[in-house]
């Protein structure tokens, strides 16, 4: 089964860059790797997917090095908004399954 | 994207009852799935809803507990059955879609989640 770890938290300032990793050392060679967002009591939100390298889109980037045992979430120039829970999902290479990180609280002080 | 509706959105349930959760999806969509989110926790899949056959479900669940209907590719229900205080959770349906041309694969869409507590 997949493992994943992700920091329980983090804390930063608005107009910083945060930078989030998830450690995935044994995942699905053909699945690609998401990163959601989650507000209070609400559900995940779609962030970016990745295969290799890095993918950018209008609201992040997402680094992933050739080995793929991890992945890092980058957002530039945060603001209080992006307070929430970041998760990664990576697929299990045994039975398809798709396995949620245990999920980053991120703090955005002003 | 697609645009997925829960019912209800909270509810509060006596131990021992049988709640229903629908899913409604604006767009016909070949994967759904139901998942379980305890307090502070991540997500948990319980199931994948099949149209037209029974649910597979994860290691832990069972179908007496989570009995789950798909009657078409836009509609889904999830029931949590007997209920005791540790079924409090919340529980998401999510969607698949497919990937367009200029995408890379399939995503995965979650709805708003139903929060249920169970006293």
């Amino acid at each position: 089964l997949a493992k994943t770890t992700q920091p329980i938290s983090m804390d930063s300032y608005e107009g910083q860059e945060v930078n989030i990793t998830c450690s995935h050392n044994n995942i699905a060679t053909n699945d690609y790797i998401t990163w959601y967002q989650q507000f209070p009591s609400q559900g995940p939100r779609f962030i970016i997917q990745g295969y290799k390298t890095k993918v950018t889109n209008e609201v992040a980037s997402l680094f992933i090095p050739a080995d793929r045992k991890s992945s890092t979430l980058s957002l530039p120039r945060v603001s209080l908004s992006d307070t929430a829970v970041y998760y990664c999902l990576v697929g299990d290479p045994e039975g398809g399954k798709l396995i949620f990180g245990q999920g980053t609280e991120l703090s955005v002080k002003p | 994207s697609a645009v997925i509706s829960q019912k209800p959105s909270r509810d509060i349930c006596q131990r021992g009852t049988s709640l229903t959760i629908q899913c409604q999806v604006d767009s016909q969509v070949t994967m759904m799935f139901w998942y379980r989110q305890q307090p502070g926790q991540s997500l948990t899949l319980i199931a994948t809803a099949n149209q037209g056959s029974e649910a597979t479900y994860e290691s832990g669940f069972v179908i007496d507990k989570f009995p789950i209907s798909r009657p078409n590719l836009t509609f889904s229900t999830l029931t949590v059955s007997n209920m005791s205080p540790e079924d409090s959770s919340i529980y998401l349906c999510s969607v698949e879609i497919l990937a367009g041309v200029y995408e890379g694969t399939d995503t995965q869409y979650f709805g708003p989640g139903t929060r249920l507590t169970v006293l």
